[in-house]
């Protein structure tokens, strides 16, 4: 069966601008969740999208947001883009609610010059 | 606050045995999980603990102990293979998983 397939796989933007990120999740999988992953950092959390309901969010500003839709394909969106959101961008699908561990797609890398 | 530890770097010698210590301190406990991520790839599931005690699968192996907030991943009869980052996750009480930085391994011959 098809893994989760993230597009696209890299990106260069420019400050200011916005971003949509893409995530389809393994069939049948209705729980997405969204990483940020820096060298630094390690994997900093998101948003957790469970039947197109926002169950969870990390500690970030605003300017991160996302949607699940009802297919379970997800987006996130970064709006007025900083040199600090150069990361690679990681969605990971489940099957429900009681996770057993997560399937990752292979991730966005994002670069704002 | 949430926090995992975990060393930042390991190295063993190939056919050895190697284990990975974690420790957590999280808003509740709902399940520790190892995964494996080589350089320049996704993550990788290993293995999923919520009860206290010993998983083992092949080669890998996870030990949990819920009133220590600790947890290690044993990997033995080490391969080449083997070099890359293991990471401990722990899905806290409201069902956020939060991983540590990793432990990245490196096997040599």
């Amino acid at each position: 069966k098809a893994g989760v397939t993230q597009t696209p796989r890299y990106l260069i933007k420019t400050r200011g601008q916005q971003v949509t990120l893409s995530c389809s999740p393994i069939s049948g999988h209705r729980s997405v969740s969204w990483y940020q992953q820096t060298p630094g950092q390690g994997l900093q959390f998101l948003f957790e999208y469970f039947s197109e309901t926002q169950r969870n969010k990390g500690n970030f500003p605003g300017r991160f947001s996302g949607r699940q839709f009802s297919n379970s394909r997800s987006e996130m969106n970064v709006s007025t883009l900083e040199l600090g959101d150069s990361a690679l961008y990681l969605c990971a699908s489940s099957l429900d609610e009681q996770v057993r561990g997560y399937t990752f797609g292979s991730g966005t890398r994002l670069t704002v010059v | 606050g949430q926090n995992i530890d975990q060393p930042t770097e390991m190295t063993a010698t190939e056919g050895a045995i190697v284990q990975i210590n974690c420790t957590y301190q999280t808003s509740g406990f709902n399940g520790l999980f190892w995964y494996q991520q080589h350089a320049g790839e996704a993550p990788t599931f290993l293995s999923y603990n919520v009860l206290d005690g010993l998983e083992e699968k092949g080669r890998f192996s996870s030990f949990l102990s819920r009133s220590k907030g600790y947890s290690y991943l044993l990997l033995k009869e080490l391969q080449m293979k083997d070099s890359a980052s293991y990471l401990c996750a722990v899905r806290d009480r409201g069902f956020k998983t939060i991983f540590g930085a990793g432990t990245r391994l490196f096997v040599k011959a």
